[in-house]
């Protein structure tokens, strides 16, 4: 079935690190990829979007590419800061016959960033 | 600007209570949905709507109901509560029909059954 697959978390990084964070999906058809953003104690809010292959999301220095070939959507940020302590959250939506706007998230990626 | 509001946003219940969590928008959103968050788990989608009057099961319906009457709230009834769905509850609409315009969430409610 449609998947995603994130790295396991807690990642914990110092301030000014470069962040990775990965994340693979499965999917039946051609979806689009989206990165959410869950800080403490919030809902969970868009991040950055990619409708298709080759696109480059990117969103307060988070940025992430769709790649089809290796069905990966891996999130970056080049010098992460304490304010970007959160989980994030991998999800794809397939589009098809049936486009209900739903979402299949992977697991998330707790983030901790230390002074 | 209220966006989603999902009220209480925290509740225990005893096993065999029932109760109902409120989710309301205002952005004038045809589709809703219903997903729990479970620790290392991600989010699972429990119920969706794509208007009033219509809803669907997702991936984990069972023990739980749904109603859209209107097109701004989407009430998520427990019939009888069980410890298997203490979790966040997560209430979220959007506009998109194609799933590339963006979801808005509520703040959750956190359920403890006991």
């Amino acid at each position: 079935g449609d998947s995603v697959t994130q790295m396991e978390g807690p990642v914990t990084l110092s301030e000014e690190a470069f962040l990775t964070i990965n994340c693979t999906y499965t999917a039946t058809g051609y979806p689009s990829l989206f990165w959410y953003v869950q800080y403490p104690g919030e809902g969970l809010q868009l991040l950055l979007k990619a409708t298709k292959a080759d696109d480059k999301g990117s969103n307060k220095g988070f940025e992430a590419t769709y790649r089809k070939e290796t069905t990966s959507f891996h999130l970056e940020k080049g010098s992460v800061q304490v304010s970007d302590s959160a989980v994030y959250f991998c999800a794809l939506h397939l589009r098809g016959s049936s486009n209900t706007g739903k979402l299949i998230f992977g697991q998330g990626t707790t983030l901790q960033v230390k002074p | 600007n209220a966006g989603v509001t999902q009220t209480p946003k925290f509740r225990i219940l005893k096993i065999g209570q029932s109760m109902t969590l409120q989710c309301t928008q205002d952005m004038n959103h045809n589709y809703m949905y219903w997903y729990r968050q479970d620790p290392g788990m991600g989010l699972k989608l429990i119920y969706y709507s794509v208007g009033a009057g219509i809803t669907d099961k997702g991936e984990v319906p069972n023990g739980y109901n749904v109603s859209r009457s209107t097109t701004e709230d989407f009430p998520l009834r427990l019939e009888l509560a069980a410890p298997s769905q203490t979790s966040v509850y997560f209430c979220a609409s959007s506009k998109g029909q194609d799933g590339s315009t963006e979801a808005f969430f509520g703040q959750g409610t956190r359920l403890t059954v006991v």
